[in-house]
């Protein structure tokens, strides 16, 4: 099974920040990264596949990049409305995994 | 407007039975695979099953693997999770989740999510 390893597990930042959260592949898995955003009490939000795709009616502060092992999701610029828990996804294989979420806390 | 709604979650007790259903609208139900992701209280994501849009291909996490059975009935655009044999380990909020890949067998994402229901299993 691939292990997803996510970092930091939290980051504290301001509005207006650049922030950027990693994520490590067990095993290579090429392009096969997808990264959500959650909010309490509400459903996982799709942000990046591909591990760079841009879904659709997602703002353009959010970028992903990596391949491999090893991958990245920045937000350009934090707004209000960012401050979530964050978490890949490899979809290499079954089974699938995800990083154990990286929480974005106001600073 | 793509929507997924579950239902069915409630309180279980231990070795107990649950069905799960999740009505699916605003999409050509039959052309995706669908999947089903748990997530414990206070805890992360955990995917737990998938299946393909014609039903004839099933993924189950090891951890729930001969207990629990993924099916759909795309007379109904309706998914479903039957869970057997539960445990206290499986008290989750459990999502449906469309898979964002139409007809090509692959498992890229899950693009639209259900809120999800609440499994407890407790005595």
């Amino acid at each position: 099974d691939v292990q997803m390893t996510q970092s930091p597990s939290s980051v504290s930042a301001s509005v207006g920040d650049r922030v950027t959260i990693s994520c490590r592949a067990s095993h290579g898995i090429s392009s096969w990264l997808a990264w959500y955003q959650q909010k309490p009490g509400k459903a996982p939000k799709l942000l990046i596949y591909g591990a760079s795709s841009l879904q659709s009616g997602v703002p353009s502060r959010f970028s992903g990049s990596g391949s491999g092992t090893d991958f990245t999701l920045t937000i350009s610029s934090l707004q209000p409305e960012d401050f979530a828990t964050y978490y890949c996804q490899q979809a290499s294989g079954f089974p699938l995994t995800f990083g154990g979420g990286t929480k974005v806390e106001i600073k | 407007e793509v929507q997924l709604l579950e239902s069915g979650g409630g309180l279980v007790q231990p070795g107990g039975s649950l069905r799960l259903s999740c009505a699916a609208s605003g999409f050509t139900f039959s052309s995706y695979g669908m999947g089903w992701v748990r997530q414990a209280p206070g805890k992360g994501l955990e995917w737990v099953s998938c299946i393909s849009g014609s039903g004839d291909n099933t993924y189950y996490a090891d951890s729930v693997k001969g207990r629990f059975t993924i099916s759909r009935d795309n007379s109904k655009d309706t998914l479903y999770l039957q869970m057997n044999s539960l445990r206290v380990e499986d008290t989750a909020v459990y999502h449906c989740a469309k898979v964002g890949d139409i007809l090509t067998g692959y498992y890229t994402r899950f693009d639209y999510w259900g809120q999800g229901t609440l499994v407890p299993v407790s005595s």
